[in-house]
C-alpha cells in the first residue's frame, strides 16, 4: 500500500493561505490522492481528491507534482474554523478500496 | 433523512459483553468501512466491505466481527469486550473503491 508521510504539525495566521505537504513516493498509476480533515472528536470530512491533475473546489485546491510524488493541499483563505487535523491519503482499486489513514498534520490557525 | 447514521452514540458495557455497533446509509454506497480512534490517535481501520456478503480485514480486526447481509447495514459486533476496546468507533461509506468516503458521527465506547 502507498504511504504518506506529513508534517506532525504547522501554525497558520488567519486569513493567510495554509499549505500542507504531503509526500507519496510510492504512489501508483491509478492510485488517488485524497485529502480529509477532522474537527475536535466529529467524523473526518472530505476536502477534495485528484488523480493526475490540479483540482479546486469551494475549499481548497489540491496541486499534485508531475511525478506525482507529492502534493501539496492549499487552503486559500485560513480561518479560525479550519484548525483540524489533516489527512493525505492514497487509495485506489488495486488496495482493494480500502481507506487507511496515516497520523495526519495538525493544523493550528491563529489569530 | 439521507445519509449516514450510528447507534447509539454512547454506549457502557462490562468487559466479556457482546456489543453490537450499528451503521446504516441511505445511499445505497457500495463500500463501507469501520474505524476505531484512541484518544489523541488517528484513525485505524477494523474492517471494510465492497459490497453485501463482501467483507475483509482492516489493520486491527482482532476481536470484531462484521456482517453486511444488505447494502445499507454493516453492523460492527464486539464478541466479547474488553477494556482496550474502549473508543470512539467511527463507521464510513463511499460509492465506489475510489469516490470520496462520508463519515457518521460516531460512537463513543466505554467498556469497564
Amino acid at each position: 500500500d502507498a504511504k504518506t508521510t506529513q508534517p506532525p504539525s504547522m501554525d497558520c495566521a488567519e486569513g493567510r493561505a495554509a499549505n500542507l505537504p504531503c509526500n507519496h513516493s510510492t504512489i501508483s498509476g491509478n492510485e488517488y490522492v485524497y485529502w480529509y480533515r477532522q474537527i475536535h472528536s466529529q467524523g473526518p470530512q472530505y476536502i477534495i481528491h485528484g488523480l493526475k491533475n490540479n483540482e479546486t473546489n469551494e475549499m481548497a485546491s489540491l496541486i499534485i507534482t508531475e511525478d506525482r510524488k507529492s502534493s501539496t493541499l492549499i487552503l486559500p483563505h485560513a480561518t479560525l474554523r479550519d484548525t483540524a487535523v489533516y489527512y493525505c491519503i492514497v487509495r485506489g482499486f488495486n488496495q482493494g478500496g480500502k481507506l487507511i489513514f496515516g497520523q495526519g498534520t495538525e493544523l493550528s490557525v491563529k489569530p | 433523512d439521507a445519509g449516514i447514521t450510528q447507534s447509539p452514540r454512547y454506549k457502557i458495557t462490562e468487559t466479556g459483553r457482546q456489543v453490537t455497533l450499528m451503521c446504516h446509509q441511505t445511499w445505497s454506497h457500495s463500500y463501507m468501512f469501520w474505524y476505531r480512534q484512541d484518544l489523541g490517535h488517528g484513525l485505524r481501520l477494523i474492517y471494510y466491505s465492497a459490497a453485501a456478503d463482501i467483507t475483509d480485514k482492516g489493520e486491527v480486526p482482532d476481536g470484531y466481527v462484521v456482517s453486511r447481509s444488505k447494502t445499507e447495514n454493516f453492523p460492527l459486533t464486539l464478541e466479547s469486550a474488553t477494556r482496550s476496546q474502549t473508543s470512539v468507533y467511527f463507521c464510513a461509506s463511499s460509492e465506489s473503491g475510489v469516490s470520496e468516503a462520508f463519515f457518521g458521527q460516531g460512537t463513543r465506547l466505554t467498556v469497564v
